[in-house]
């Protein structure tokens, strides 16, 4: 069980929208710490692809973009590419576990 | 640019320590913070500790008592020593450079990972 809570798959056409949410709570989200998202393409490292909620690192394509409001955060893919099909994790700092936390991963499958 | 390699031995005895190194290239290690992650299909990614260059540490409370973490600047390189390894230590290792963010931290580079498998 994950402190930030994500759904486990996702799935769109080409070209289309999806939007990953990542759940948590005061001690986390809720309490003002940023979220930050990574790539993971299966047998490779994790790629960072979103910090402080909504900065592209350079090289990120613009496709990506990530919000957060309360105790919830959102990463979008618009104009989803058969390149994007990865998991991505949520990330963000703990105040209760004194920790940093990963979401779970969701799984994103490009149809 | 910036790369981590890790390295280390691939298998571990149950009871015996854990050591891994990453090693930091294309750049400087000085002046940053550098972190360790593991990762498993159980557990997800799991972070483990950090280390600054001037060897200040923190590490994950469920880890910390098993925990050593270590830089050598003159090598551009830190460690990473877990004790008295169990089963559910049997992950992929990764190093990873930590920055600062508004209000926490995050990991910008990342090494493509070492996998342990602790077993006798």
């Amino acid at each position: 069980q994950s402190v930030l809570t994500q759904p486990p798959s996702l799935s769109g056409a080409p070209g289309q929208r999806v939007t990953i949410s990542c759940t948590g709570s005061r001690s986390n989200l809720g309490a003002g710490y940023d979220v930050h998202w990574y790539q993971q393409v299966p047998g490779t490292a994790p790629k960072l692809l979103i910090y402080g909620d909504t900065i592209r690192p350079s090289g990120v394509p613009d496709r990506f973009s990530g919000s957060k409001s309360g105790t919830s955060a959102s990463l979008a893919i618009t104009g989803l590419q058969a390149e994007d099909e990865a998991d991505y994790y949520c990330q963000s700092y703990d105040s209760s576990l004194i920790n940093y936390v990963f979401g779970g991963g969701t799984r994103v499958t490009v149809l | 640019q910036v790369q981590l390699q890790e390295s280390g031995p691939g298998l571990v005895r149950p009871s015996e320590t854990l050591s891994l190194t990453c090693s930091v290239s294309g750049g400087s290690i000085s002046s940053y913070y550098w972190t360790w992650i593991r990762q498993t299909p159980d557990k997800g990614l799991e972070w483990i500790g950090y280390i600054y260059s001037n060897g200040n540490t923190d590490s994950n409370p469920s880890l910390k008592s098993r925990v050593a973490l270590s830089v050598d600047t003159s090598k551009s390189h830190f460690s990473l020593r877990l004790t008295s390894v169990t089963a559910a230590d049997t992950a992929i290792y990764y190093c990873a450079r930590m920055l600062l963010s508004r209000t926490n931290r995050y990991f910008d580079l990342w090494g493509r990972g070492a996998l342990v498998t602790v077993s006798s």
